[in-house]
């Protein structure tokens, strides 16, 4: 299947921003999305991005993706401890089927 | 909101038992999914099910079966539990009527613990 790579751990201080990266290998991606876990809790949906534009933002987050070097990306302005999670990238391919990466556990530092 | 409910947060099983999770969504969504996560492995896909009586094997099948008698409802099986399955199960949903997005819809995991 298709491989979904993510850092598995991010600290940063409150106020600073974070960048949370994921690769993938399908070229045949049509959407690609950010999950986020708090703890003890299932999955919520923050943004998406189609796979022919290059950024995305919405208030604090802030989607690149990089169809060439099949990377993706998501910044968070002004971390919140609010925003500690795991922080999952997927991706579908033409087929519609989903690929989870490993997820990055961003903690927030006061 | 769409609302995807599994019907335990936590549950404690011996190894041999038959294990049932069980999912509901409220949403008329035809795709529902099963998940396990563990860590440093993400969400792997046990099964899948396009439609009532329909049911797909996911990358990770094995030990699993899955039951969709009735559309809002997906249930997971473990037919002979053991240690390996001590996992958090998530379900999910969405339908397939806008191609381009369908973002997946989960429920706040079943946290299963085999003994």
């Amino acid at each position: 299947g298709e491989d979904v790579e993510q850092s598995l751990f991010l600290s940063v201080r409150e106020g600073d921003s974070s960048v949370i990266n994921c690769t993938y290998t399908d070229s045949s991606s049509t959407y690609l999305y950010w999950y986020k876990q708090e703890p003890g809790a299932g999955l919520q949906l923050l943004t998406y991005i189609f796979s022919n534009m290059d950024m995305k933002q919405d208030q604090r987050l802030t989607v690149l993706l990089n169809k060439k070097d099949k990377h993706l990306s998501l910044r968070i302005a002004d971390t919140q401890t609010g925003d500690s999670a795991i922080y999952f990238c997927a991706e579908i391919n033409g087929a519609n089927n989903l690929f989870f990466g490993t997820g990055t556990r961003l903690t927030v530092i006061p | 909101d769409v609302k995807v409910t599994q019907s335990s947060r936590y549950l404690v099983k011996r190894t041999g038992e038959k294990v049932f999770l069980e999912c509901v969504q409220d949403m008329d969504h035809e795709n529902m999914f099963w998940y396990r996560q563990d860590p440093g492995l993400g969400l792997r896909l046990i099964y899948f099910s396009y439609d009532v009586k329909m049911k797909e094997k996911g990358d990770i099948p094995e030990g699993y079966s899955v039951s969709r008698e009735k559309k809002e409802r997906f249930s997971l099986i473990l037919e002979s539990a053991s240690t390996n399955q001590t996992s958090m199960y998530l379900c999910a949903s969405n339908t397939p009527r806008d191609r381009h997005n369908q973002p997946q819809h989960f429920g706040d995991g079943t946290r299963l613990s085999i003994l």
